[in-house]
């Protein structure tokens, strides 16, 4: 079954807004919550991550609310930009599983318009 | 610079031809990986190796099978290609201590079509 269910499947803003993408998580072993990006004809980058002791992360634009009661997490992009638009994939994993293996969300396709 | 590379970027291949995806790191990584990423679907994992020739199977093994030799290489092999396994196919290296970190560093793709 799938282990971590991300939405929206697609995403349309305007340059300057705010864009918002969501995950959920069932397997309460999870420990470690990752967001990665992907551009057109490019593998997937490691964008921010983040732990459950901590209830947010921000690294410039970018910013990851954790809710480790609700089990959810999700990526908050503000002044949104044309460059920003991507693939964008939430992923857990959990310390103890087989190489920390990291299991995917289904992705969001970000598109900003200028 | 880290790098992650896969040889082939377009493939085109018919029914039942046996395919070899090849992938290269250069950061003496321990653990690799390969994905098939789908519209939709998102990133599914076929296949990983943690050591030179060991293998585990990922999510979705069936119809593929993979060779880990050296620790820098590690291929995704498609014993007869089916035409379902039109995909990207997507290689990741992490280094024992970066796979607990979520540190996945991936290449840029194989697009493989088979008619």
């Amino acid at each position: 079954q799938q282990q971590v269910k991300q939405s929206p499947q697609s995403l349309i803003v305007q340059k300057g807004g705010i864009s918002i993408i969501n995950c959920a998580y069932e397997n309460t072993a999870f420990d470690y919550f990752p967001w990665y990006q992907q551009f057109p004809g490019k593998g997937p980058a490691l964008l921010i991550a983040i732990r459950p002791d901590v209830s947010e992360k921000k690294e410039g634009r970018f910013t990851i609310s954790f809710n480790k009661s609700a089990k959810q997490f999700s990526l908050h992009i503000m002044d949104s930009q044309p460059g920003d638009s991507a693939t964008y994939f939430c992923a857990a994993s959990y310390e103890g599983s087989t190489l920390g293996r990291l299991y995917f969300g289904r992705g969001t396709q970000l598109t900003v318009w200028p | 610079d880290v790098k992650v590379t896969q040889s082939s970027r377009y493939l085109v291949k018919r029914t039942g031809e046996k395919v070899f995806l090849e992938c290269v790191q250069d950061m003496d990584h321990e653990n690799m990986f390969w994905y098939r990423q789908d519209p939709g679907l998102g990133l599914r994992l076929i296949y990983f190796s943690y050591d030179v020739k060991m293998k585990e199977k990922g999510d979705i093994p069936e119809g593929y099978s993979v060779s880990r030799e050296k620790k820098e290489r590690f291929s995704l092999i498609l014993e007869s290609a089916s035409t379902n396994q039109t995909s990207m196919y997507l290689c990741a290296s992490s280094p024992t201590g970066g796979a607990n970190t979520g540190e996945l560093f991936f290449g840029e793709g194989s697009r493989l079509t088979v008619l």
